[in-house]
């Protein structure tokens, strides 16, 4: 069993849909979680961090984490053409510079107008 | 501010060649990644730098890579000989190495070995 699963779709939705993306882990010491967004031929950029359990939302995006169920997710409201991209979660023990990023597989996502 | 800047963005090679991928981060970085990146897959990281030092390289296959950051700024990523496995994407990434310490990714260099 790989320490972070991701479902690596494709996923397709119209414009407008909300769009939930989902991970799991194994690893209860994972207190650092990301999302980051990779369009293709380019290098990931980082779109969310969450500290620990609970909620953040920045615009469009919310990204919850339950630490109970080792379970995060991203919610995408309204998508856009703009937003099809593939997304990958990421997650750490320790922030910092000798944490070690764990990252899952990616979920291609396509908004199509 | 420009970014990560990676040179070559594709690369075409037959196997037993040498090849090397070259990486400047974004000014003040002290922190460099090398990760590569398999289709569908998440980015594996290589090698990572502090200044001039390499101070996390257990996950480089030395018999067969090499990579260097003589005065901890640019970096260069060498495979030598490359053999069909090594087809993928070579992603270079910096960080200030200070806080949130959020990697800025180049846009990759795509290795086809034929």
């Amino acid at each position: 069993q790989k320490e972070v699963e991701q479902d690596p779709g494709p996923l397709s939705v119209p414009e407008g849909a909300i769009v939930s993306l989902n991970c799991t882990y194994s690893n209860s010491a994972f207190q650092y979680f990301m999302w980051y967004r990779q369009y293709s031929r380019k290098g990931p950029e980082l779109l969310m961090y969450t500290y620990s359990s609970g909620n953040k939302e920045d615009g469009r995006f919310t990204a919850q984490v339950d630490k109970s169920s080792k379970y995060i997710s991203l919610f995408i409201r309204d998508s856009q053409p703009s937003d099809s991209a593939t997304y990958l979660c990421a997650m750490s023990e320790r922030a910092g510079n000798n944490r070690k990023l764990i990252w899952g597989l990616g979920t291609s996502l396509a908004v199509n107008p | 501010e420009a970014g990560v800047v990676q040179s070559p963005r594709y690369k075409i090679i037959e196997k037993k060649q040498p090849v090397a991928f070259w990486c400047n981060p974004i000014s003040g970085h002290n922190t460099l990644y090398w990760y590569l990146q398999n289709l569908g897959q998440g980015p594996e990281l290589l090698i990572r730098y502090e200044n001039e030092e390499a101070v996390d390289d257990s996950q480089l296959p030395k018999d067969r890579f090499s990579a260097e950051r003589l005065k901890g700024v640019d970096s260069t990523l060498k495979i030598q000989p490359a053999e069909l496995g090594d087809s993928a994407v070579y992603l270079c990434a910096s960080s200030k190495g200070q806080g949130l310490n959020e990697q800025f990714f180049g846009p990759g260099t795509r290795l086809t070995v034929l």
